[in-house]
């Protein structure tokens, strides 16, 4: 069985504070990417990474595929309270179409 | 353009009762994907379509569940009968490819 595990599972931080998040799985994957939900909202997909190494980076984001293409993390600079929701990762088996999503981490960024 | 439409966005009914959740896909993408998320267990995919195909139903807790896709802009998640521990949001999701996916908002269900 293919899991991913996300850490932390909650964060609650304060405005201007930096974090990172990091995503973990056994399974080698083709791709990954990261998606946040807002509350009452579906998730809405934020990046793709897709080769091992890679860094990409979105405004105050920055993602980060292992060389292994088993793990990944999503720093977050200056976080501010629109920062605030779930984060899930999810990743692309080889040879198949589905994903297989994350744990998720709750992140709360209070003013 | 318009995003993954899903109906109702509520539903709450009795246990016992039968449920139809319905979702009409982004234009274009050939992939339609069910999804059910709970706080104890996170988002769990239940059935994917490529071309109005079923592909995957692994993901389908039992035969009370089934779900059909008659054409590529119409799809439907039916529970019958419905039990409280259905009790969920069920997001569906489009994709051109199957791997970047696109959800919609989402309908809320509580089964009392």
């Amino acid at each position: 069985t293919q899991l991913l595990e996300q850490s932390p599972q909650f964060l609650s931080i304060q405005e201007g504070e930096n974090l990172t998040v990091y995503c973990n799985s056994s399974s080698v994957f083709s791709s990954l990417q990261w998606y946040r939900q807002e509350p009452g909202e579906g998730p809405v997909l934020l990046v793709t990474v897709v080769t091992g190494g890679e860094v990409k980076k979105l405004k105050r984001l920055t993602f980060q595929f292992g060389d292994a293409r088993k793990d990944s993390s999503l720093h977050i600079t200056a976080a501010q309270p629109g920062d605030t929701g779930l984060y899930l990762c999810a990743g692309a088996p080889w040879n198949t179409d589905k994903l297989i999503f994350g744990t998720g981490t709750r992140l709360q960024v209070f003013p | 353009d318009a995003g993954v439409i899903q109906s109702p966005r509520h539903e709450v009914t009795e246990m016992g009762q039968e449920v139809t959740l319905r979702c009409k896909p982004i234009s274009g993408h050939d992939y339609l994907f069910w999804y059910r998320q709970t706080m104890m267990r996170g988002l769990e995919l239940l059935i994917y379509f490529n071309n109005n195909v079923p592909i995957d139903d692994s993901g389908m807790p039992e035969d009370r569940f089934s779900a059909k896709m008659p054409n590529a802009s119409f799809s439907t998640l039916k529970i019958q009968p419905s039990e409280p521990r259905d009790s969920a949001v069920y997001f569906c999701a489009s994709s051109p490819t199957g791997h970047e996916q696109f959800f919609g908002p989402g309908t809320r269900l509580t089964v009392l």
